[in-house]
């Protein structure tokens, strides 16, 4: 159960896209569909951004996507509102029937 | 609308025990699966534990497999985490969640989180 490999920082200008990374291996987001999103503001529970690598809930903004290829999941932002600056975490089932997070991205909107 | 809420935590001993609940509101509890994710003080996140709708089913991270035992009780919308042999590494604050439908694939996320209790061990 190793955590999966996040930039601990990203950072991008008003209206600027930015793209976080999520490297795992071939038995976590590798092999799976099951990577989730999550974006987490100070002192505040996580909320879920992105489902099943690709899927938002209701309520979630389009400007926020999710993509895999191999190995390594990323989320997008797009649009960057001053709000997004925030804590971003990925996870991935990594089979039995376990889920391993990653270490966690900062992202500051300058 | 759902409601997941924590409590049960504190300050404990190391090596003594503690159990937290987390009592749900607005939806069939007992057709859910639970999860328990933990975070350290200025850390990342970790899951801790799953448990099945039923109960029937439940997994554990390493770091806690054999210290830690989750459970549910459908009858009264709660599920608890029985924390044994604790140790300063356990010092978090402990998040109940859920996931969006029933679904086998909803156990690996949680779309609806509780506000936390937190746990910290110290002498």
């Amino acid at each position: 159960q190793s955590a999966l490999t996040q930039p601990p920082s990203a950072s991008g200008s008003p209206g600027q896209s930015v793209t976080i990374s999520c490297t795992g291996t071939s038995s976590d987001v590798g092999g799976y569909t099951y990577v989730s999103w999550y974006q987490q503001h100070p002192g505040k529970a996580p909320k879920l951004l992105i489902y099943e690598v690709a899927a938002r809930p209701s309520g979630v903004p389009d400007r926020f996507s999710g993509s895999k290829s191999g190995n390594t999941a990323s989320l997008t932002v797009s649009g960057l509102q001053a709000d997004d600056e925030a804590d971003y975490y990925c996870s991935s089932y990594a089979g039995s029937d376990v889920v391993v997070f990653g270490g966690g991205t900062k992202l500051t909107v300058l | 609308q759902v409601q997941l809420v924590e409590s049960g935590g504190g300050v404990v001993q190391p090596g003594k025990s503690l159990r937290l609940s987390c009592a749900a509101s607005g939806f069939t509890f007992s057709r859910y699966g639970m999860q328990w994710v933990r975070q350290a003080p200025g850390k990342g996140l970790e899951w801790v534990a799953v448990i099945w709708s039923d109960g029937s089913n439940k997994h554990y991270a390493d770091s806690v497999k054999g210290r830690f035992t989750i459970s549910r009780d459908n009858s009264n919308n709660t599920m608890y985490m029985e924390m044994n042999s604790l140790t300063a590494d356990d010092t978090a604050v402990y998040y109940c969640a859920r996931g969006l439908s029933t679904g086998y694939s909803d156990n690996w996320f949680g779309a609806y989180w509780g506000q936390g209790t937190l746990v910290t061990v110290s002498s």
